[in-house]
């Protein structure tokens, strides 16, 4: 069963493809940005961050995309696996980190074998 | 080594009943974290301490809820009387801010269920 049964927007894609999740984040002064997933009946995982200063950053089969002037986060996954399905929430912070985290709303990532 | 330990997983308690959740951080973080997750207002932030000190607590429901840090390894989420839209999904989280990272790590989540 899920965590908390939350009504998200849902991406579906076919095991191999390329995956896109896309997030608003809302405070101008954040300067950093975490992606987190979240699996059924456990707690968020971190994935990959990244630092304002920075506008792309790799991971292993992850890349986040960080666009300031319009406020924009996403979060690529390469050759997306039946073990990629979850929810994955973007989170913002200021102070590079030293605050607390604020959450997005989340995307459930459905991958259909 | 261990993660974040939350206790209990589950709990079903009825209305006016005193809930207490707890939570163990990772040996070595100085930073200690409670959220809620809802279906209505996904993950959000009750309160955190830094060095056992709380400080923000600006989203503590009301004065039902209470959270306490007597020491490094040990925090406590108290609602007292609890009401049946205090049920969700409350997880603790830590990180140190001694690394430059803000990586919070996050305990499996304690559900409450309130009837």
């Amino acid at each position: 069963g899920e965590s908390v049964g939350l009504h998200l927007p849902t991406l579906s894609v076919q095991e191999g493809d390329n995956s896109i999740i896309n997030c608003a984040y809302s405070n101008s002064a954040s300067d950093y940005f975490i992606w987190y997933k979240q699996e059924s009946g456990k707690g968020p995982q971190f994935i990959i961050d990244i630092r304002s200063n920075m506008d792309k950053r790799q991971g292993q089969r992850v890349t986040v995309l960080l666009n300031k002037t319009v406020k924009h986060l996403s979060l690529q996954i390469a050759a997306t696996q039946p073990g990629d399905s979850a929810v994955y929430f973007c989170a913002e912070n200021m102070d590079t980190g030293r605050r607390a985290l604020t959450f997005g709303s989340g995307t459930r990532l459905q991958v259909q074998p | 080594d261990a993660g974040v330990i939350q206790s209990p997983r589950h709990e079903v308690t009825e209305m006016g009943q005193e809930v207490t959740l707890r939570c163990k951080p990772i040996s070595g973080h100085n930073s200690l974290f409670w959220y809620r997750q809802t279906m209505m207002r996904g993950l959000e932030l009750l309160i955190y301490f830094n060095n056992n000190v709380p400080i923000d607590d600006s989203g503590m429901p009301e004065d039902r809820f209470s959270a306490k840090m007597p020491n490094a390894s040990f925090s406590t989420l108290k609602i007292q009387p609890s009401e049946p839209r205090d049920s969700a999904v409350y997880f603790c989280a830590s990180r140190t801010t001694y690394m430059g990272t803000g990586e919070l790590f996050f305990g499996e989540g304690s559900r409450l269920t309130v009837l």
